[in-house]
């Protein structure tokens, strides 16, 4: 079983403040996929990052794959409490054209007003 | 946009009851997933599909069955619903072409008395 360990489980931040999370793993990648979920609601996908040291930006939020494919994070720049949710990173560890993807657990960021 | 939409946000049901949770996509996704989602062990995979009238077992498929008899329908079955099946239910799909990314429904929120 591929293993995805974000970290950290929790974050609580005052707005404004800049963060990173990170999502680890001791496997190599193809593709990975961060979602965003809100509470009661189902994951919505952010970005895909495919090539090894990648950097994809959406907004205040900035992607990156490392270089050797096997970790990855999302830094949010001047963190606003509509960034509050559960940060999921996702991969595609047995190659391309896989139809399963293995799920970190999350990071839960709450952003204090 | 991509469309996942399933058929309940909140389910109440008793041990022992059938229960049949019902997603659609509006994409025409080769690729449809069921998973559950519990605090602490996150998101995993129940059964997926990747075709009409086939079906492939996820990590923890006891329990549970499926059934897509049309592409753009994959049900979820549940055929003695049991206190353990608590949880929120999210279906996915993804196109053939882009299987590592993944589109969510809003999830549907089942508690099993």
């Amino acid at each position: 079983t591929q293993l995805l360990e974000q970290s950290p489980q929790f974050l609580s931040i005052q707005e404004g403040e800049n963060l990173t999370v990170y999502c680890n793993s001791s496997s190599v990648f193809s593709s990975l996929q961060w979602y965003r979920q809100e509470p009661g609601e189902g994951p919505v996908l952010l970005v895909t990052v495919v090539t090894g040291g990648e950097v994809k930006k959406l907004k205040r939020l900035t992607f990156q794959f490392g270089d050797a494919r096997k970790d990855s994070s999302l830094h949010i720049t001047a963190a606003q409490p509509g960034d509050t949710g559960l940060y999921l990173c996702a991969g595609d560890s047995s190659g391309a054209g896989s139809y399963q993807l293995t799920f970190g657990k999350g990071t839960k960021l709450s952003v204090i007003p | 946009d991509v469309k996942v939409t399933q058929s309940s946000r909140y389910l109440v049901k008793r041990t022992g009851e059938k229960v049949f949770l019902e997603c659609v996509q509006d994409m025409d996704h080769e690729n449809m997933f069921w998973y559950r989602q519990d605090p602490g062990l996150g998101l995993r995979l129940i059964y997926f599909s990747y075709d009409v009238k086939m079906k492939e077992k996820g990590d923890i498929p006891e329990g549970y069955s499926v059934s897509r008899e049309k592409k753009e329908r994959f049900s979820l079955i549940l055929e003695s619903a049991s206190t353990n099946q608590t949880s929120m239910y999210l279906c996915a799909s993804s196109p053939l072409d882009l299987q590592e990314t993944q589109y969510f429904g809003p999830g549907t929120r089942l508690l099993v008395l």
